[in-house]
């Protein structure tokens, strides 16, 4: 079946740190991919997807690349700030599932 | 536009009472999906209603779980009976459709249930 697994965290780091989450699945075919992020105390929002090999998404200076090659849609941004601090999930989506996959979150705290 | 709505946004309730948990999806989305997050399962999917399909139900953890979806739109998912493992955020999101560009879901606020 198909599966989705993420860096565990916490992952700490100090406000303008450069942040990568990593991401791996196991899928049949083309999958798409998202990352969700969870802000403290709220409900799941979408953060950025890739619908094809080699696409990448981007959003709030986050950007993530499909890599079919290595099954990997790794999470970065360059310069992360306090609010940054949430926790991130990586999801995978088929039709023929009917359902998003999703790893099981990287909590990210960032200190200032 | 307006986005997922759930209610109530909490829950308490005692051991072996019955709850719904209400969905007010975006509107025009025909998709609609329920799932649960717990701290020791992550998010895991528990059913799928598409149009006027079937729902699909593959992912409902016993039969004291049932939804339902009225008209095409709002949805209810109820626990019988429940137990304390039944305790966690209940997360309801709609996506367009299924197919490439449509498949994204958005979420709603969730539902935090707490059963005593």
């Amino acid at each position: 079946g198909n599966s989705v697994t993420q860096m565990e965290g916490p992952v700490t780091l100090s406000e303008e740190a450069f942040l990568t989450i990593n991401c791996t699945y196991t899928a049949t075919g083309y999958p798409s991919l998202f990352w969700y992020v969870q802000y403290p105390g709220e409900g799941l929002q979408l953060l950025l997807k890739a619908t094809k090999a080699d696409d990448k998404g981007s959003n709030k200076g986050f950007e993530a690349t499909y890599r079919k090659e290595t099954t990997s849609f790794h999470l970065e941004k360059g310069s992360v700030q306090v609010s940054d601090s949430a926790v991130y999930f990586c999801a995978l989506f088929k039709a023929a599932g009917n359902k998003l996959t999703f790893g099981g979150g990287t909590r990210v705290l960032v200190k200032p | 536009g307006a986005g997922v709505s759930q209610s109530p946004s909490n829950k308490v309730t005692e051991k072996g009472k019955d709850v719904e948990l209400r969905c007010d999806p975006i509107s025009g989305h025909t998709a609609l999906y329920w799932y649960r997050q717990s701290l020791g399962q992550g998010l895991e999917f528990l059913i799928y209603f598409q149009g006027n399909s079937a729902p699909d139900k593959s992912g409902l953890p016993s039969d004291r779980f049932s939804a339902e979806r009225t008209g095409g739109s709002v949805s209810t998912l109820t626990i019988q009976r429940t137990q304390q493992e039944d305790s966690a955020v209940y997360l309801c999101a709609s996506s367009y459709g299924v197919g490439e560009g449509e498949e994204t879901q958005y979420f709603g606020p969730g539902t935090r249930l707490l059963v005593l």
